[in-house]
């Protein structure tokens, strides 16, 4: 089956750090992959999006880019700011004829002032 | 544009009470539809989808059912709440041509007292 492995959390930066968190996955056929965010008390929102390999999804300053040789999908930002505050999530699905996502357990980032 | 609604944002049950959650959607037709839930300090778990009217596929066993009497109408539910059903229950859509990303609501904190 599926699966997405990301690194274990929580994780605590200084403001204007580099991020990353890795991400990697196993599917079957070609997955599209995601990373969402959750900000405190809320739902779920698309951060960016990967649908083939080497495509690179980016928003709001973060990027990842999608790698079929190394089945990874790592998020990363250049500079972070105490509003990125946030559990990050990383997702897949599957090919045509799959119905649901499948996500890794979630990372929960810190930006300290 | 689609809209996701879920409620009650909070909800504070006795142990052994019913529960009824509920989620609907906009602006869309035929929507795949899921129920998640997020355990404090853990990642998101599947509990139900469905791909059509009265079509419900469960994820894992427990004490919720779910159900979807209309086509963007989910509903969770209990007949008899546990202490271990306390959590954060998120309702998401995606479209039903697959490859695309799900859309979240605001999710529902439950607790069981």
């Amino acid at each position: 089956g599926n699966s997405v492995t990301q690194m274990e959390g929580p994780v605590t930066l200084s403001e204007e750090a580099f991020l990353t968190i890795n991400c990697t996955y196993t599917a079957t056929g070609y997955p599209s992959l995601f990373w969402y965010v959750q900000y405190p008390g809320e739902g779920l929102q698309l951060l960016l999006k990967a649908t083939k390999a080497d495509d690179k999804g980016s928003n709001k300053g973060f990027e990842a880019t999608y790698r079929k040789e190394t089945t990874s999908f790592h998020l990363e930002k250049g500079s972070v700011q105490v509003s990125d505050s946030a559990v990050y999530f990383c997702a897949l699905i599957s090919g045509a004829g799959s119905y649901q996502l499948t996500f890794g357990k979630g990372t929960k980032l810190s930006v300290i002032p | 544009s689609q809209t996701i609604h879920q409620w009650p944002a909070t909800l504070v049950q006795p142990v052994g009470s019913p529960l009824s959650l509920e989620c609907t959607v906009e602006g869309t037709s035929n929507p795949n539809l899921y129920w998640y839930r997020q355990a404090a300090g853990r990642g998101l778990q599947l509990l139900f989808y469905s791909v059509g009217i009265g079509q419900i596929s469960s994820e894992v066993p427990q004490n919720l059912s779910a159900s979807r009497p209309q086509d963007r109408q989910f509903i969770l539910s209990s007949k008899k709440l546990l202490l271990s059903d306390s959590g954060f229950y998120l309702c998401a859509w995606s479209h039903s041509d697959t490859d695309t990303e799900a859309f979240f609501g605001q999710g529902t904190r439950l607790t069981v007292v």
